[in-house]
């Protein structure tokens, strides 16, 4: 079936380090990708998403592209800062039915 | 996109009780789903909620222990019934917009619940 595999963490960083979140999933078809974040004590938030091969999602200095070759969707950041300590979930929505599957998040601390 | 509120944001409960969550979207939506995260894990489908018709539970979830209410575009609730403390979670309303380049799910704040 559908599913998300999500890098497993924790992850901590220093402040300005690059950051890379794997993430590959298994789909019939050609499902939609998201990485959502949820930041302490507060709900998820959309980050950025792509919906067909190739296509960059991008938000707030994150990327991701979505690699069909590969069958994956990591998320990366070129200079991390202190505000970006949250839980990241990658996603996938298949076309049939209104599936939403999520990863296991992974969370990350930014440290100064 | 859309914005979500939810009441309460957090609820300590005794065993036995019910409490019921409220999910308010500021447009009319026709998916809502409602979400279970566990301490520390990810989010688990409880059931999806259409207006006009009866919600739609996933596996290891029913009725009697969560029922739901739709009763227009923009309105939902969920209750947590005869609660123990394996209920402790937050519960997460979401919507599901549909727009040029497919579907999103836009969460609510989600509801911090502690059963003691």
């Amino acid at each position: 079936g559908d599913s998300v595999t999500q890098m497993e963490g924790p992850v901590t960083l220093s402040e300005e380090a690059f950051l890379t979140i794997n993430c590959t999933y298994t789909a019939t078809g050609y499902p939609s990708l998201f990485w959502y974040v949820q930041y302490p004590g507060e709900g998820l938030q959309l980050l950025l998403k792509a919906t067909k091969a190739d296509d960059k999602g991008s938000n707030k200095g994150f990327e991701a592209t979505y690699r069909k070759e590969t069958t994956s969707f990591h998320l990366e950041k070129g200079s991390v800062q202190v505000s970006d300590s949250a839980v990241y979930f990658c996603a996938l929505s298949t076309l049939t039915g209104n599936q939403f599957y999520f990863g296991t998040g992974t969370s990350l601390t930014v440290i100064p | 996109s859309a914005v979500i509120s939810q009441k309460p944001s957090r609820d300590i409960c005794q065993r036995g009780t019910s409490l019921t969550i409220q999910c308010q979207v500021d447009s009319q939506v026709t998916m809502m789903f409602w979400y279970r995260q566990q301490p520390g894990q990810s989010l688990t489908l409880i059931a999806t909620a259409n207006q006009g018709s009866e919600a739609t539970y996933e596996s290891g979830f029913v009725i009697d222990k969560f029922p739901i209410s739709r009763p227009n575009l923009t309105f939902s609730t969920l209750t947590v019934s005869n609660m123990s403390p394996e209920d402790s979670s937050i519960y997460l309303c979401s919507v599901e917009v549909v727009a040029g380049g497919g579907d999103t799910q836009y969460f609510g704040p989600g509801t911090r619940l502690t059963v003691l």
